[in-house]
């Protein structure tokens, strides 16, 4: 069954402090995986696609990594900010129609 | 470019009643997805359609619920009667070619409450 975990379901951490979400998923085939950024009351916006040749991409304090033998993804934040506070979510497109995790919360205290 | 837009962006509405949403998705996208978010479930996608016709509407929960899209820049939602479990956040998304290298640009969502 194509599947998308994500973990942890929700994260707490200090401005400042670094923090590394994970993505497993089990589709198959794979081509390519999203990571989203939800701010509340707002809509995903994509923070950076890893294809199946890509190990690791950065976009700016955001750093993904992808190792498509375990099937596992994971989103690094280094020197987090108060407005990296949102759920972060991973898709994955199956045959039919994208797979979706159900995000991380992240909140960032001051 | 003003993005996906949809209206209204919150609904209160009493058990029983029908509720139309909106989307005007970005212009020149040709796919045009219905998502509805909940915090059990999180994202799950309703229907799509390809160049106006919908593709696959197996997402759809029940016959309460429908959708069309008569032309590149106009769909709705509609939900018929409506009942206190469809209290959910509603997203519209638009994406070009339907290639799964492409991003999906969502709409800022609808927020509905069912009483």
């Amino acid at each position: 069954k194509n599947q998308v975990e994500q973990s942890p379901q929700s994260l707490i951490i200090l401005e400042g402090k670094n923090c590394t979400l994970q993505c497993n998923y089990t589709v198959s085939p794979f081509s390519n995986l999203r990571w989203y950024k939800q701010d509340t009351g707002r809509g995903p916006v994509s923070l950076t696609i890893m294809t199946f040749s890509e190990n690791t991409k950065s976009n700016g304090r955001y750093t993904a990594t992808l190792d498509a033998d375990t099937k596992q993804s994971s989103l690094h934040i280094t020197a987090s900010q108060l407005s990296d506070s949102a759920s972060y979510i991973c898709v994955v497109p199956g045959t039919y129609k994208y797979i979706f995790g159900t995000g991380t919360r992240l909140k960032v205290l001051a | 470019d003003a993005g996906v837009i949809q209206s209204p962006r919150h609904e209160v509405t009493e058990m029983g009643q029908e509720v139309t949403l909106r989307c005007k998705p970005i212009s020149g996208h040709d796919y045009l997805f219905w998502y509805r978010q909940t915090m059990m479930r999180g994202l799950e996608l309703l229907i799509y359609f390809n160049n106006n016709v919908p593709i696959d509407d197996s997402g759809m929960p029940e016959d309460r619920f429908s959708a069309k899209m008569p032309n590149a820049s106009f769909s709705t939602l509609k939900i018929q009667p409506s009942e206190p479990r469809d209290s959910a956040v509603y997203f519209c998304a638009s994406t070009l070619h339907g290639s799964s290298y492409n991003e999906q640009f969502f709409g800022p969502g609808t927020r509905l409450t069912v009483l």
